[in-house]
């Protein structure tokens, strides 16, 4: 599977914007790319995914490199609450590498610190 | 709340006896996932449902591992014998999947945190 790297940790003043970068340089022609995040004691939530464009939610904006060998996710604002691991997760939508490919494949992401 | 559940939130159980999770998922998403989340860790796959198939299994489901979906509803994950290495956070995932969508978002219930002495 194609993997992704990601910092190990990053800090965030609050109410300032936050590039989290994500290299996936083997990425294929298949992959979407997903953004999941996981608060303390919680289980991981949803943020945004894109394949081509940049995308934009009410959460987040993902911005994809032209070549998509790396992405990054922006949150405009950090909040107190943004605190937490974000993790870059490719899924191959075709499902060409078997029929076990909805499944998502984490990393140990980025944990963000957000400073008040 | 994502809308899905999970129960017991947390169980301490001995070496050698066996524990039942359960999921609940959102009512409509006919897919169902188990993750299992060790500390510093993401969380990896352990298994997929679409309804009451299983249709994937994850290499670290072990023998000792066997997760049922009847009627395509709730879900139960079972650890036999129980062993200090399965300490871990077991988490369930539900989605609605429609063929194969890109949007496949998972929504993730708080997770069973399971402590083996």
């Amino acid at each position: 599977d194609a993997k992704t790297t990601q910092p190990n940790s990053m800090e965030s003043n609050e109410e300032e914007p936050v590039h989290l970068p994500c290299n996936h340089s083997t990425i294929s022609g298949t992959d979407y790319i997903h953004w999941y995040r996981q608060l303390p004691s919680q289980g991981p939530e949803y943020v945004i995914h894109g394949l081509t464009s940049n995308v934009n939610n009410r959460m987040a904006s993902l911005a994809i490199a032209e070549d998509r060998k790396s992405s990054t996710l922006i949150l405009h604002r950090a909040t107190l609450r943004d605190a937490a691991v974000y993790y870059c997760i490719l899924r191959d939508v075709l499902g060409l590498r078997g029929a076990g490919s909805y499944q998502l494949t984490f990393g140990k992401g980025t944990k963000l610190s957000v400073i008040p | 709340d994502t809308g899905v559940s999970q129960d017991p939130r947390h169980k301490i159980t001995k070496r050698g006896q066996n524990v039942t999770f359960r999921c609940d998922p959102i009512s409509e998403h006919n897919r169902l996932y188990w993750y299992r989340q060790t500390l510093g860790q993401g969380p990896e796959f352990l298994t997929y449902f679409q309804n009451e198939a299983q249709l994937e299994k994850s290499r670290l489901l072990s023998d000792r591992f066997s997760a049922e979906r009847p009627k395509g509803s709730f879900s139960t994950l079972e650890i036999q014998r129980t062993e200090q290495g399965d300490s871990a956070m077991y988490l369930c995932a539900s989605s609605l999947g429609l063929g194969h969508s890109s949007y496949n978002e998972q929504f993730f219930g708080p997770g069973t945190r399971l402590t083996v002495l």
